[in-house]
């Protein structure tokens, strides 16, 4: 069984610059969270969607974030323009109603 | 507000026995869960306790007290990849996980 796929791995952009993150979950998994995760701390939840809608995105900073997952299966967030205060560990996560979440690799941001 | 406390960091040799407290408050509990995650790469899943008491598997076991508001995960026989992040998270009464801020965990030869 495949893991959850992100891409792209790495990105270094330019401050005010935007940018784009792809996520494809584990199959049957409903629920998709994005998450962001800074140096020495643990992942902090962003948007949560169960199939193609967004049940919470309280910690989304909706001035210059925004997130998709059309069809209920891939998933993209967005930041336009990043600051550098963006830089960090972007994580997607899956979980099926057996609540283990599994995670993506992540991409890791360098806003400069 | 939500807490998710832990250690830093803690230090412990080959072959030994540690254990990496957690202590939360958060909205609602539906289960703690423990992840590993070593330096660069994604958490991966270890254990996950919604009863309180004991959940062995293998060399990890973890424990929970929802009266106190307190889990722990022990590693026993450790080895050198066992050096990484230990992640312990809740997940509240809106079906979120509330993440710790990790417990790094040098194992010295």
């Amino acid at each position: 069984e495949a893991g959850v796929v992100q891409s792209p791995r790495y990105k270094i952009i330019e401050k005010k610059q935007p940018v784009a993150f792809w996520c494809n979950p584990i199959s049957g998994h409903n629920t998709l969270y994005w998450y962001r995760q800074n140096l020495g701390q643990g992942p902090e939840l962003l948007i949560r969607y169960e199939n193609e809608e967004a049940v919470d995105d309280s910690q989304l900073p909706k001035d210059r974030f925004s997130a998709e997952r059309l069809k209920g299966v891939d998933s993209t967030l967005k930041i336009q323009p990043a600051e550098l205060g963006d830089s960090a560990v972007y994580l997607c996560a899956s979980s099926s109603p057996s609540y283990e979440q599994y995670f993506g690799p992540g991409t890791r941001l360098t806003v400069t | 507000g939500q807490n998710i406390d832990q250690p830093t960091e803690m230090t412990a040799t080959e072959g030994a026995i540690v254990q990496i407290n957690c202590t939360y408050q958060t909205s609602g509990f539906n289960g703690l869960f423990w992840y590993q995650q070593h330096a660069g790469e994604a958490p991966t899943f270890l254990s996950y306790n919604v009863l309180d008491g004991l959940e062995e598997k293998g060399r990890f076991s973890s424990f929970l007290s929802r009266s106190k508001g307190y889990s722990y995960l022990l590693l026993k026989e450790l080895q050198m990849k066992d050096s990484a992040s230990y992640l312990c998270a809740v997940r509240d009464e809106g079906q979120n996980f509330v993440f710790g801020p990790g417990t790094r965990l040098s194992v010295l030869p």
